[in-house]
């Protein structure tokens, strides 16, 4: 069964809004996670890490007042997209990484469309 | 820096064999993965390989590692219509709490 979860699989909202995107850790806690971007025709990058209890840290060229990072508890991150615009239509994908098995389970993405 | 390389495209047809190519260049990598993205689905970890194996088997992949050259291949033996998707090598540096990097994907068409 699916390992991380994502809510929701797809969202459409106005130029203007702000919409929440939620990542879940179903069998294990992670005191990590990972949100990524996927751009058309290009690969996922890494937009930051969420850190359970303390600030999410950023990759170079993303906006953190933009894009809010909520680690608030072992098993759910949440990414918020404040005042969104047109070019941040993407599709979000979220990882939450294993000790165990030293890999990382991504969620199954949410594809954010914005007018 | 980091920096993942895959051809864009392969079709091939139902019951060959598919080889899918990737170069890295960071040569600290540790672990190298095949991702599957089926369209508008996530990704799904295919197989991984640790930097000082040179392959590995499972059922019909085969991954193969050559270090010297920072080359990774993955190749799908017995291609089914249902293997089409697209294919992201990734390399991590040291485990699976580090940043991946993902090569652009190469797209898989099987023909049927």
């Amino acid at each position: 069964g699916a390992v991380v979860s994502q809510h929701p699989s797809r969202v459409i909202c106005k130029s203007g809004t702000s919409v929440k995107i939620e990542c879940r850790s179903l069998d294990f806690q992670a005191t990590t996670m990972f949100w990524y971007r996927q751009f058309p025709k290009k690969s996922l990058m890494l937009m930051a890490t969420s850190n359970e209890g303390s600030k999410a840290t950023y990759e170079q060229g993303v906006e953190k007042d933009k894009f809010l990072i909520n680690h608030a508890s072992l098993t759910l991150s949440t990414l918020t997209v404040t005042s969104a615009h047109p070019e941040d239509s993407s599709f979000y994908i979220c990882s939450v990484p294993d000790s165990s098995t030293d890999t990382q389970y991504f969620g199954p993405g949410t594809r954010l469309t914005v007018l | 820096g980091e920096d993942v390389e895959q051809s864009l495209f392969l079709s091939v047809r139902e019951g060959d064999s598919s080889v899918i190519n990737c170069t890295y260049t960071d040569s600290s990598s540790t672990y190298l993965y095949w991702y599957k993205q089926e369209p508008g689905a996530g990704l799904q970890l295919l197989t991984y390989i640790f930097s000082n194996m040179d392959m590995k088997q499972d059922q019909r992949l085969t991954v193969l590692l050559n270090k010297k050259d920072k080359h990774l291949s993955l190749r799908i033996a017995d291609t089914q219509t249902g293997d089409s998707a697209i294919y992201f090598c990734a390399e991590i540096l040291s485990g699976g709490y580090q940043k991946v990097t993902f090569g652009i994907g190469t797209k898989l068409q099987v023909i049927p």
